[in-house]
């Protein structure tokens, strides 16, 4: 069975950094991109993130760009989002999920609450 | 970037009822169209993958079309369990995706 848990939210001021952790089983890893994906309090769906399989394309969000940054580490089977600089408007639940072959999102994790507040 | 807006935002309907939802996108993304569910307090869930193809385990009731710029995505008769927000998201645009705003279907 497919599964990936993310942790690593929380509470954080304004201009703090967090860092997300994203723990995939059930399929292999090393195999499949990955996406992040954040949801603000009663907004959208906004695409934050992705990474290719082996780390050689990644991309960015203008909104995060040049304050997040998405790794991987496959040995561990593990995806990250390290975050700095965070703003208020950071504030949402962050998903992963991996990227089918035709870029579709087929499986998602739970999610996992960032607050940016002071 | 490729933007992609929905129609409507939101819509009240009955059980049974035919529903459709339409997905545009800022320029031609052939079929690289998905369609997901959102329920509140849960995460996405993937219904239609490359503009037509059902996702396995989601219910023959819910059916997708399109190609180009315009896509459509039908219940062709509403459940309970339909009511959440629907997102449409283009992958041409190789790992980097964009969603469509949202359209809520509410219980009418």
């Amino acid at each position: 069975e497919v599964q990936l848990v993310e942790s690593g939210g929380g509470l954080v001021k304004p201009g703090g950094s967090l860092r997300l952790s994203c723990a995939a089983s059930g399929f292999t890893f090393s195999s499949y991109s990955m996406n992040w994906v954040r949801q603000a309090p009663g907004k959208g769906l906004e695409w934050v993130s992705s990474i290719s399989s082996s780390s050689s394309y990644i991309y960015y969000a203008d909104s995060v760009k040049g304050r997040f940054t998405i790794s991987r580490d496959n040995a561990k089977n593990s995806l990250y989002l390290q975050m700095n600089s965070l703003r208020a408007e950071d504030t949402a639940v962050y998903y992963c999920a991996r990227v089918a072959k035709g870029g579709w999102g087929d499986y998602w994790g739970q999610g996992t609450l960032v607050t940016v507040s002071s | 970037d490729i933007q992609m807006t929905q129609s409507p935002s939101s819509l009240s309907a009955s059980v049974g009822d035919r529903v459709t939802i339409t997905c545009r996108a800022s320029q031609s993304i052939s079929s690289y169209l998905n369609w997901y569910q959102q329920k509140p307090g849960k995460a996405p869930k993937l219904l239609i993958y490359a503009a037509s193809s059902l996702q396995s385990g989601v219910p023959s009731r819910f059916s997708g079309s399109g190609s180009g710029t315009d896509f459509t995505l039908t219940i062709s008769s509403l459940q309970p369990e339909d009511f959440a927000t629907y997102y449409c998201q283009q992958s041409y645009s190789t790992l980097r995706f964009t969603f469509g705003p949202g359209t809520k279907v509410d219980i009418k």
